[in-house]
């Protein structure tokens, strides 16, 4: 399983845009990239997954380089509810044995 | 469509006493999982359910924890005795095991706290 590199916290403001950086060097073939979110008191949340190049939802967007060995989580406009943990995870998530390992996350904290 | 669901929410035991967890993931999930998250900490893999059969159980300190699935839904796990180090939230996951796409649901977890 690909091991994840990622900033244990980050300071930003609200109405900024924050990208979160995710090294993943030994990422396979067969990895998806996938971020969570967790917030005090639950579990995680999935915010987004991709493969290659970008993909964007309601929520976030994610950037993959073509060599895949990183991923930039962007949040845009946050708000102080968008304080959690964040988590980048790499695996193979289209597999019965597939597992999801979790590294410590980077805390992001929002301040008005 | 409903989440993944455990109880009890918080728990307080002696240490050497045992505990049980409860979790029903949602309905049609094939693949179930326990993690330990410690405070501060990422969570951590126990336990790996594919239907009602154990997929991974590599980090499960078998010496005083257990689980299982009965009939491929609902899941328990056990720990006897506890001890100190075991205070922890208790988090169940659930994934069809295709979840390309939409990834893994956490239940809210049990917090454990071992005095």
């Amino acid at each position: 399983l690909a091991k994840t590199t990622q900033p244990i916290s980050m300071d930003s403001y609200e109405g900024q845009e924050v990208n979160i950086t995710c090294s993943h060097n030994n990422i396979a073939t067969n990895d998806y990239i996938t971020w969570y979110q967790q917030f005090p008191s639950q579990g995680p949340r999935f915010i987004i997954q991709g493969y290659k190049t970008k993909v964007t939802n309601e929520v976030a967007s994610l950037f993959i380089p073509a060599d895949r060995k990183s991923s930039t989580l962007s949040l845009p406009r946050v708000s102080l509810s968008d304080t959690a943990v964040y988590y980048c995870l790499v695996g193979d998530d289209d597999s019965s044995a597939s597992k999801i390992i979790f590294g410590s996350g980077t805390r992001l904290s929002i301040r008005p | 469509e409903a989440g993944v669901a455990q109880s009890p929410r918080y728990k307080i035991i002696e240490k050497r006493q045992s505990v049980a967890f409860w979790c029903n993931p949602i309905s049609g999930h094939a693949t179930l999982y326990w993690y330990q998250q410690i405070l501060g900490q990422g969570p951590k893999l126990l336990i790996q359910f594919q239907n009602n059969g154990v997929v991974d159980d590599s980090q499960l300190p078998k010496d005083r924890f257990s689980a299982e699935r009965l009939k491929g839904v609902d899941s328990t796990l056990k720990i006897q005795p506890a001890k100190l180090e075991d205070s922890a939230v208790y988090l169940c996951a659930s994934s069809t095991g295709t979840g390309k796409g939409y990834g893994y649901t956490f239940g809210s977890g049990t917090r454990l706290t071992v005095v």
